[in-house]
């Protein structure tokens, strides 16, 4: 059972580059979302799932697009990445029927220069 | 809108000696609270939650925390700190009623136990 899955583990970009971080979960949770975790800023949400097909903005999403094609993966995509956008992103999951509980990802580090 | 402080960046605690990490919510309603910690360079790892019941609630690795209503405050504790509880420690909030399961971390205090 390997929980959430997250790669790559780290990555370094050029202004301007786009890539998606991918996040895959073999638990059958219904809900996915990405955080992006900054020195003295915590985890900020910045898109999440409650199902495939079905996806919404968080605190953060400016720069970021998602898509829930299935039930177990949940790409996040930069579009043109940005220095501002360095930071370690973390995906996690967790069961609709479940309060909070969410498992988390083990995190992508990325550095864009 | 629903917030967390964490008003403390970092909590030194000498190894044997009880440890309290603060947390306060702001939140519509009664709200779900949460702990998580982070170890170096991983993900986050569930460590207790508040639902209802009672105010005082049991975790994992001998961590507890008390809901105080009428303080909006929901304090991390342990009886007895271990160097190896030395991690990085969120407080989590979600509200019980709207914003499906999203919640809302604070910005994190870094537990340092010594010997």
């Amino acid at each position: 059972n390997a929980g959430v899955t997250q790669t790559p583990k780290f990555q370094v970009l050029k202004t301007g580059q786009s890539m998606t971080l991918q996040c895959a979960q073999d638990m059958n949770h219904e809900y996915m979302s990405w955080y992006r975790q900054d020195p003295g800023m915590g985890l900020r949400l910045i898109h999440y799932s409650v199902g495939a097909g079905i996806t919404d903005q968080g605190e953060v999403p400016n720069g970021y697009n998602v898509s829930r094609s299935t039930t177990e993966d949940f790409p996040l995509r930069l579009l043109s990445a940005a220095p501002s956008q360095t930071s370690v992103y973390f995906c996690a999951s967790s069961s609709g029927t479940q309060i909070g509980g969410y498992t988390f990802g083990s995190g992508t580090r990325l550095t864009v220069v | 809108a629903q917030s967390v402080a964490q008003p403390e960046d970092q909590v030194n605690v000498a190894e044997g000696n009880p440890l309290t990490v603060k947390c306060t919510y702001s939140v519509s309603g009664n709200p779900y609270l949460f702990w998580y910690v982070q170890y170096p360079n991983r993900g986050l790892q569930f460590l207790l939650k508040y639902i209802t019941g009672d105010n005082l609630v049991k975790g994992s690795y001998g961590f507890e925390a008390e809901f105080n209503k009428s303080q909006t405050s929901f304090h991390l504790k342990k009886p007895s700190a271990l160097v190896s509880d030395s991690a990085l420690y969120f407080c989590a909030v979600r509200a019980i009623t709207g914003g499906g399961n999203k919640l809302t971390f604070g910005t994190g205090t870094q537990l340092k136990v010594e010997l």
